[in-house]
This record gives C-alpha cells, structure tokens and sequence, in this order.
C-alpha cells in the first residue's frame, strides 16, 4: 500500500458526458501528479500539482482540468468524455527531496461507451 | 522532447536464467525509476538511480545507470515465476522545476518453468 489513495476504482459512462476523478496524497506529500495509462499511448505525464500550484503541464487536452485543494487533494476533471478517453488514471505524490521518488495510488478505470 | 526507449518489449525467459531489460533516453537526465506493474494493478516503485555509475540491488534484481551513455539496464539473475510482471523505465527531464516522470514502452516479462 502506496499511501496513495484514489476513488473511485471503476467508473463506466457514455459519451459525452463529464466525471471527477479523486486523488489523496501520502500524508506530507506536497506534490501530485496525474497520468493516463492506456494499450496505444502507454503511460503518459498529464499534470503536476505543488501545495495548490499548478507546476507543469503534459499531453492534457482542453477537456481536461485538475485542481489541489488546500488539504492538498486533488481532482481530475474529464468532460465531453469520447471513446478515447477509456484509460485507467493513476495519481501519484511525492515529497520535496533529491530523490523526488513518486508513490502510485490503485488507479482509477474508466470506461466511456 | 525526451524520448525514452526500452526493450525488448516483450521477454519470455525459463526459470533460474539470466536476463537484461535496457533502457535508452534520448536527452540528459540525472534521475532514472524503474517501476513494476501487475495486470490491472499500480506501480510499484523498485529502484531510484541519482547518478552517474549508480548501482542498486534488491533480490535477484539489480539497476544500474550510465547518465553519460543515456543508458539504464535492469538485470534479473535466476528469473522466478513472482518475478513476472511489466517493468517500466522512467526519466525525468533535465530542465525546468518539474517532477514529471517520462515512461519508457514497459517490458512484459514472463517467466516459465
């Protein structure tokens, strides 16, 4: 166990339609980071939170958005969901060290019909 | 864009031989992860490789990195059926103050009797 939690596990929807993905960090984690596993595109950076602070942006499509809150959670946003956005969506935190070493939660699966 | 590379892709090996995963990076980095992921499951984090000649063991599983070749290799001794799983490389890019970990393709290991 990661210390990373993620909710939920599955989550099935149409087309269309927009979900919110949850993610809490390992207890004194500052930083969250979010990707997108899926069978074409592998394992793929989407975005990094730092304490509430946007730090970097990946292969994150406009439909997309995430936000940390003060108690360091944060949330994935997906709307308009297409077939394509089937994946299954880790969530990841690290602390402020050299090593920089990032932790992963279960994932979440989603599945667009 | 840092691209990272590994292979094979896919490694079918008996049990009790020897075998090399290689893991090439096209840009500098001096933070290298390898990771290990079951069928449906999250990543689990198996070695972090800070510098240049670093050398980590851990079991019959041993990382090393080459930052002036660009070169990572994972190297399983007396492969164990426990051992079969999907390892993944990942780099983070030299530049700026993210985080963000780059993934290799992974390389679905199977072991036989």
């Amino acid at each position: 166990d990661s210390g990373v939690t993620q909710t939920p596990k599955h989550l099935i929807t149409a087309t269309g339609q927009r979900v919110t993905l949850r993610c809490s960090p390992r207890s004194g984690d500052l930083s969250v980071y979010w990707y997108q596993q899926s069978l074409d595109q592998g394992l793929q950076f989407l975005i990094q939170y730092y304490n509430g602070e946007e730090r970097a942006k990946g292969n994150i499509l406009e439909r997309f958005s995430a936000q940390q809150f003060p108690d360091l959670h944060s949330e994935l946003n997906l709307s308009s969901l297409e077939l394509g956005d089937s994946a299954l969506y880790f969530c990841a935190s690290s602390a402020y060290s050299r090593e920089g070493e990032q932790f992963f939660g279960p994932g979440t699966r989603l599945t667009v019909l | 864009e840092l691209k990272v590379e590994q292979n094979p892709l896919f490694l079918s090996m008996q049990e009790g031989k020897n075998y090399t995963i290689y893991c090439n990076y096209s840009t500098t980095s001096d933070r290298l992860y390898w990771y290990r992921q079951d069928p449906g499951k999250s990543l689990e984090s198996l070695f972090v490789l800070l510098s240049n000649g670093a050398v980590k063991q851990e079991g019959r599983l041993m990382a090393s990195l080459d930052t002036k070749a660009r070169l990572s290799t994972l190297h399983i001794t007396a492969a164990v059926h426990d051992l079969s799983a999907t390892y993944f490389c990942a780099v983070v890019p030299w530049a700026g103050n993210t985080d963000k970990l780059i993934f290799g393709t992974g390389t679905r290991l199977q072991v036989f009797p």
